[in-house]
């Protein structure tokens, strides 16, 4: 079946520094990937649909200079936080549509602590 | 704003009871799916529905589609240990990318 293997599956950084997460699709071409974040306990909240070859759709009060989302090949779409902040500290997940209209895979998640 | 209202937030029953979970909206959905996920890992899809009124089993999971496409539940039959985790409905919003919209959450623990 379908793969999607995100990258790093946890990560610490020092407050102000940039981190970028990756979302490969393995076996399949994603046009279109998604990115969502989770806090502890709590369900997943879209922050942006990734398109490939162009500029990707924020959710309503997703801060885009903040989260920056690459797509630039039809495997391969990164989420870059910049300056990061403990705030940022969070659960974040991708998916990528897959065959069918209702067809999604979900990668493994990243844990992001900002000390 | 969550368009998709789960209930109830929190469930912990024993070994062999039954339990239904709600998911709720006030928005049409084009469809919904149900999924399931574990602590530290990407949710796993159990079931998508499409049609108003529609009724699918997975081996002791049952759900439902509301039939104005609304709502859904999911029924589970004597549940057990490994059915402990969260549970995550998540509404289509259709269009050219289907964005795929998840509801507040369950958080079932199953006692043995």
């Amino acid at each position: 079946g379908a793969v999607v293997s995100q990258h790093p599956s946890r990560v610490i950084c020092k407050s102000g520094t940039s981190v970028k997460i990756e979302c490969r699709s393995l076996d399949f071409q994603a046009t279109t990937m998604f990115w969502y974040r989770q806090f502890p306990k709590q369900s997943l909240m879209l922050m942006a649909t990734s398109n490939e070859g162009s500029k990707a759709t924020y959710e309503q009060g997703v801060e885009k200079d903040k989260f920056l989302i690459n797509h630039a090949s039809l495997t391969l779409s990164t989420l870059t936080v910049t300056s990061a902040h403990p705030e940022d500290s969070s659960f974040y997940i991708c998916s990528a549509r897959t065959g069918g209209y209702y067809g999604y895979t979900f990668g493994s998640g990243t844990r992001l602590t900002v000390v | 704003t969550q368009l998709l209202e789960q209930s109830p937030q929190f469930l912990s029953i024993q070994e062999g009871e039954n339990l239904t979970v709600y998911c709720n909206s006030s928005s049409v959905f084009s469809s919904l799916q149900w999924y399931r996920q574990e602590p530290g890992e990407g949710p796993v899809l159990l079931v998508t529905v499409v049609t108003g009124g529609e009724v699918k089993k997975l081996k002791r999971l049952t759900f439902q589609f509301g039939d104005a496409r609304k709502d859904s539940s999911l029924h589970i039959t004597a549940a057990q240990p490994g059915d402990t985790g969260l549970y995550l409905c998540a509404g289509h919003r259709g269009g050219a990318t289907n964005k795929l919209i998840f509801g507040t959450g369950t958080l079932l623990a199953v006692q043995p």
